[in-house]
């Protein structure tokens, strides 16, 4: 069993649709939990980073981590053609090294 | 955030030569280095870390003559591939973590291709 499952998709959506991406994961002693979006041939970028269990909102984004199910999410308001990339989901425990889901490629179609 | 930059962006080089790939931490100091490898259409595997000042730890399975990763100042770590061979292309990525901050900050990627 893999430390971060991640469904890689594809995922299209229409331009607008609400988007949820999520990742669960097994060992219990991750406490950063982390989004990243990756453009082709393009190295990773940080969405959103949160510690331990809770929401974070930022702009169209919003992150929820659910440590007791050890399950987080990504949602996507009114998604963009411009949202259209491959998210990753990585987490850690302290120290810095990320472990990461295999990604969810996501197209938005206009 | 912080910039991490990666330099080359792409480079191709011919098998059994080495190629270096460097990573510059522009407005933080880095104390710690990650070097990832990612195959197409697949997540991002942990090569190594590196701590400035010592050596790198090598995850299980990478060859650490052939990946030298050397980690010289807070703000520079560098990964060389040695002795290229075309199952070593692959897209390589750099990330900086500072002091005890989990946030990592990565660099662009090199896209690296051993013809």
């Amino acid at each position: 069993q893999k430390e971060v499952e991640q469904d890689p998709g594809p995922l299209s959506v229409p331009e607008g649709a609400i988007v949820s991406l999520n990742c669960t994961y097994s060992n219990s002693a991750f406490q950063y939990f982390m989004w990243y979006r990756q453009y082709s041939r393009k190295g990773p970028e940080l969405l959103m980073y949160t510690y331990s269990s809770g929401n974070k909102e930022d702009g169209r984004f919003t992150a929820q981590v659910d440590k007791s199910s050890k399950y987080i999410s990504l949602f996507i308001r009114d998604s963009q053609p411009s949202d259209s990339a491959t998210y990753l989901c990585a987490m850690s425990g302290y120290g810095g090294k990320l472990i990461f889901g295999q990604g969810t490629e996501l197209s938005v179609k206009p | 955030g912080a910039v991490v930059s990666q330099h080359p962006s792409r480079v191709i080089c011919k098998s059994g030569t080495s190629v270096k790939i460097e990573c510059r931490s522009l407005d933080f100091q880095a104390t710690t280095m990650f070097w990832y490898r990612q195959f197409p259409k697949q997540s991002l595997m942990l090569m190594a870390t590196s701590n400035e000042g010592s050596k790198a730890t090598y995850e299980q399975g990478v060859e650490k003559d052939k990946f030298l990763i050397n980690h010289a100042s807070l703000t520079l770590s560098t990964l060389t591939v040695t002795s290229a061979h075309p199952e070593d292309s692959s897209f390589y990525i750099c990330s900086g973590v500072r002091g005890r901050d989990t946030e990592a900050f990565f660099g662009q990627g090199t896209r690296l291709t051993v013809v």
